[in-house]
């Protein structure tokens, strides 16, 4: 069954820490990851990653994908109480026709 | 610039109602239009895509359906709802390949059925 999986469920940390967030997947076909932000409604997008190794860099946000392994993380530094959102990622992957599928996001609370 | 526009914002229904959400896009043509529900707690599930007017694709089956009679309009549709169909309904679009290309989400439409 084709699965991701993000990883925490959710966490609180102070302002300024950092913080990694996991997510794993299992699909036939992978073609490429996407990261997307979540606060009050709709998700905003963050990054995409196809290739491995590579990373890719927004501020204080950052992402790498490892094709091998089979995952991905985001990284946030010197977190802000503005970084509180709940985090998806989500994987493109089929044959012919592709499909997307999301994980079930990580839920960050930065408190001040 | 290109907006996406949902409504209603927030829909309690019956169960056994039925149901149109609405989904428009200004400012891009042909664009992909996609989908989702969020149940609480839960991830996004991706619900129908269409790359064009009356081309959709369904990936859950259930006793939903959508419909695109105009080149940016996406209509999510029920004859009866269920309970389980509670969610948080986001409709999404892009431009060219869909599975390569970054999506922009609607505000969503927040649907409770009792």
């Amino acid at each position: 069954e084709d699965k991701v999986v993000q990883s925490p469920l959710s966490l609180v940390v102070h302002e300024g820490d950092t913080v990694t967030l996991n997510c794993s997947y299992e699909v036939t076909n992978f073609r490429s990851l996407l990261w997307y932000k979540q606060e009050k409604k709709a998700p905003t997008f963050l990054f995409m990653l196809t290739s491995s190794g590579i990373e890719k860099k927004s501020g204080r946000l950052s992402s790498i994908l490892d094709k091998k392994e089979l995952f991905s993380i985001l990284n946030i530094t010197a977190t802000q109480t503005g970084d509180s959102a709940i985090y998806l990622c989500a994987v493109v992957y089929g044959g012919a026709t592709n499909k997307l599928i999301f994980g079930t996001g990580t839920l960050l609370a930065v408190q001040p | 610039s290109q907006t996406i526009h949902q409504w209603p914002a927030t829909l309690v229904q019956p169960v056994g109602s039925p149901l149109s959400l609405e989904c428009t896009v200004e400012g891009t043509s042909n664009p992909n239009l996609y989908w989702y529900r969020q149940a609480a707690g839960r991830g996004l599930q991706l619900l129908f895509y269409s790359i064009g007017i009356d081309q959709i694709s369904s990936e859950v089956p259930q006793n939903l359906s959508a419909s695109r009679p105009q080149d940016r309009q996406f209509i999510l549709s029920s004859k009866k709802l269920l309970l389980s169909d509670s969610g948080f309904y986001l409709c999404a679009w892009s431009v060219g390949q869909p599975a390569y290309n970054e999506q922009f989400f609607g505000p969503g439409t927040r649907l409770t059925v009792l």
